[in-house]
């Protein structure tokens, strides 16, 4: 089945406990992206990656860290988490950039205390 | 930059009724696409439907289509038959067309929509 995977689904953490949420993509694509969601905020781009071992900016990157070793594996890495980045983070995925349709992880929970 | 606005923040519709979701979007851009988004309490990220911006013809899937009007940057989601199943959180999402652009899905804040039986 093509999909989008993200472990772990929830997590709870301290501040400035270091810790990774791993994505995986089944589908052979080049695009994946991180995002997060806040009420009311709808969802923002944090990082993206064009293919292996190209990765840039989005929207909201403080305080994270992306890498692109492998083409189906996009983990998102908070070296010092803090309060405000408690969030619903999505991983999404698709074919190539520009007018491939995005699919989605479950998303993951995270709740930084 | 591109900003993709939804001014209705909650919505309700009967079941078997139709409803619209409202959407406007702002770019400068001739070449890009537009989606709709629904996310039900899992949380999950579900596509309901795309459409490209040199379409002139409005995209249809099943019971839910939309009503492209590309001169007023206007792009609203229409349910026709609205089942409980639909009731979710729905986002309105525009995407530039340029591979080295970030390609980034730009949100519009989300419209949750209740179904009453």
């Amino acid at each position: 089945e093509a999909q989008v995977t993200q472990n772990p689904r929830y997590l709870i953490t301290v501040t400035g406990k270091k810790l990774t949420v791993t994505c995986s993509q089944n589908m052979n694509h080049e695009y994946m992206s991180w995002y997060r969601q806040d009420p009311g905020l709808g969802l923002r781009q944090i990082y993206y990656s064009m293919n292996v071992e190209v990765t840039d900016k989005g929207d909201v990157p403080e305080g994270y860290k992306v890498s692109r070793k492998e083409k189906r594996n996009f983990p998102l890495i908070l070296e010092s988490p803090s309060p405000n980045q408690t969030s619903l983070y999505f991983c999404a995925s698709s074919l190539l950039a520009g007018a491939s349709t995005q699919y989605f992880g479950p998303g993951t929970r995270l709740l930084v205390l | 930059a591109q900003t993709v606005t939804q001014s209705q923040p909650e919505m309700s519709v009967q079941e078997a009724e139709t409803v619209t979701l409202s959407c406007t979007y702002d770019t400068s851009e001739s070449d890009y696409y537009l989606f709709w988004y629904k996310q039900p309490p899992s949380r999950q990220m579900i596509l309901v439907i795309r459409q490209e911006a040199y379409k002139q013809q409005n995209a249809t899937e099943n019971r839910f289509s939309v009503n492209f009007q590309k001169a007023a940057k206007s792009f609203s989601l229409k349910i026709s038959d609205s089942q409980l199943g639909d009731a979710a959180m729905y986002f309105c999402a525009y995407r530039i067309n340029l591979e080295t652009s970030g390609s980034r899905l730009t949100f519009g804040e989300g419209t949750q929509l209740t179904v009453n039986p």
